[in-house]
């Protein structure tokens, strides 16, 4: 069965320093793979997601993953942190031949210092 | 487009009440699911419809009832509301999934559920 681990509950960075969600995925058949934001008291929103193309995905607001099939691995980063940034990250994943499930990781907290 | 609409944005119940969360979309999009989110476990599938007459259950389906007789509205009932029952409930929907296509879902603003 298909699950997903994201490594760290909450991250605390520095304005302007790099950001990195760790998250790890076990599937079964080839994995559709996804990152949602959810902002305080607001629903989720769609940073990205990778499909079997390019192994190097790039998303709104300046974040990016790497799929890495050998590590099972679907981290997110971005080089710059911004006040903004700061809210809740979940990694998602998808069986390719029932996408209609989504399988949701435990959530990491982002939070940005001045 | 208004996209994923729910209401209400907040609810209390007492133990044993019934009511039902309500789910719209404008987008004629096929699918639409329901999920809880609980502090520290994401978010969780509770039901799911890939059109309209046709609905699923999912990982929680237990205490839930949905009916799918339009493709814009997609409503969850609880029967009998308990303390567990107590979350964040999320709505999304999103279009058909073609053959070697993902579609990314939309989710609604959510609806806070207290239980007491």
């Amino acid at each position: 069965a298909q699950s997903v681990t994201q490594l760290d509950s909450h991250v605390s960075v520095s304005e302007g320093t790099p950001v990195l969600l760790r998250c790890n995925y076990s599937s079964s058949y080839s994995p559709s793979l996804f990152w949602y934001v959810q902002h305080p008291n607001k629903g989720l929103q769609l940073l990205l997601k990778y499909t079997s193309a390019a192994t190097l995905v790039k998303g709104i607001n300046g974040f990016e993953a790497e799929f890495k099939k050998s590590e099972t691995s679907f981290h997110l980063t971005k080089p710059s942190a911004h006040m903004s940034d700061a809210a809740e990250y979940f990694c998602v994943v998808s069986e390719a031949r029932s996408s209609y499930k989504l399988i949701f990781g435990s959530g990491t907290r982002l939070l940005v210092r001045p | 487009n208004a996209g994923v609409t729910q209401t209400p944005k907040f609810q209390v119940l007492k133990t044993g009440q019934s009511m039902t969360l309500q789910c719209a979309q404008d987008m004629n999009h096929e699918y639409m699911s329901w999920y809880r989110q609980d502090p520290g476990m994401g978010l969780r599938l509770i039901h799911y419809s890939v059109g309209a007459g046709i609905t699923d259950q999912g990982e929680v389906p237990n205490g839930y009832n949905v009916s799918r007789s339009t493709t814009e509205d997609f409503p969850l009932r609880l029967l009998s509301a308990a303390p567990s029952q107590t979350s964040v409930y999320f709505c999304a929907s999103s279009y058909r999934r073609l053959a070697g296509a993902v579609n990314e879902q939309f989710f609604g603003p959510g609806t806070r559920l207290t239980v007491l």
